[in-house]
């Protein structure tokens, strides 16, 4: 099975720069798209990132996503943090043999 | 404007079959390339994609659960329904329904409705 792990929580303080990481199991990361999504408490999954590395309209650029090859990683970045930020975030992508994946999320909490 | 809603019952009992109705707006899933796609969160959990139709009634299965789903559209193309066999509490959760585009994006969500499995 193909899967995506992400860790389980990161914190960071208000106006500091946080990176969440989306690693896949097997193959290459790169061979399919990334996309990442916000989820406040209480309410449906946003997108923030998708195509890897594009915004929709309405994201601050604050966000910013990227692919390593290396570590067979996608990452998501968010500077500036806001309290506002403070939600799960979801990797996601696609595998020819389990077809579309998400990652376990990460809780983001600004301090 | 986009929108999609999830409505069905909000308990089931175990082994029971449910059934979930998406209803949407703003698009046609006549048009190629446009997919409607359910996808679930247990509580506190991450989400699983469950079951996809595309426009082309092409239907796709989450491989763990293909055995007790069944997702299929209306004649009208307003509606996307997903049936699951043998409900067992495990199945608890929030079933979304999506719109996917361009293959890989999830790019508008209905609100969610909750289910919840129990005798």
């Amino acid at each position: 099975n193909f899967l995506l792990t992400q860790p389980h929580s990161v914190s960071e303080s208000p106006g500091k720069t946080v990176t969440i990481s989306c690693t896949g199991s097997s193959g290459s990361i790169a061979s399919n798209y990334v996309q990442w999504y916000q989820q406040r408490p209480g309410s449906a999954p946003t997108t923030v990132i998708y195509e890897d590395s594009q915004r929709p309209s309405g994201v601050p650029d604050r966000f910013s996503g990227s692919i390593d090859s290396s570590s067979n990683s996608a990452s998501l970045t968010i500077s500036g943090l806001k309290t506002e930020d403070e939600a799960d975030y979801y990797c996601q992508s696609y595998d020819s043999s389990n077809l579309w994946v998400f990652g376990g999320g990460t809780r983001l909490t600004v301090l | 404007q986009v929108t999609l809603r999830e409505s069905g019952p909000a308990l089931v009992k175990p082994t029971q079959t449910l059934t979930l109705t998406c209803t949407f707006s703003g698009f046609s899933l006549s048009t190629r390339g446009m997919c409607v796609s359910w996808i679930r969160q247990p509580p506190g959990k991450a989400l699983e994609w469950l079951a996809l139709i595309d426009w082309d009634d092409d239907k796709y299965y989450n491989t763990s659960l293909k055995t007790r789903l069944t997702i299929s559209k209306d004649t009208s193309k307003t509606q996307v329904v997903l049936s699951m066999t043998n409900m067992d509490p495990v199945d608890t959760a929030i079933y979304y329904c999506a719109r996917m585009v361009r293959g890989f994006l999830f790019d508008v969500w209905g609100k969610g409705t909750t289910v919840t499995v129990s005798s």
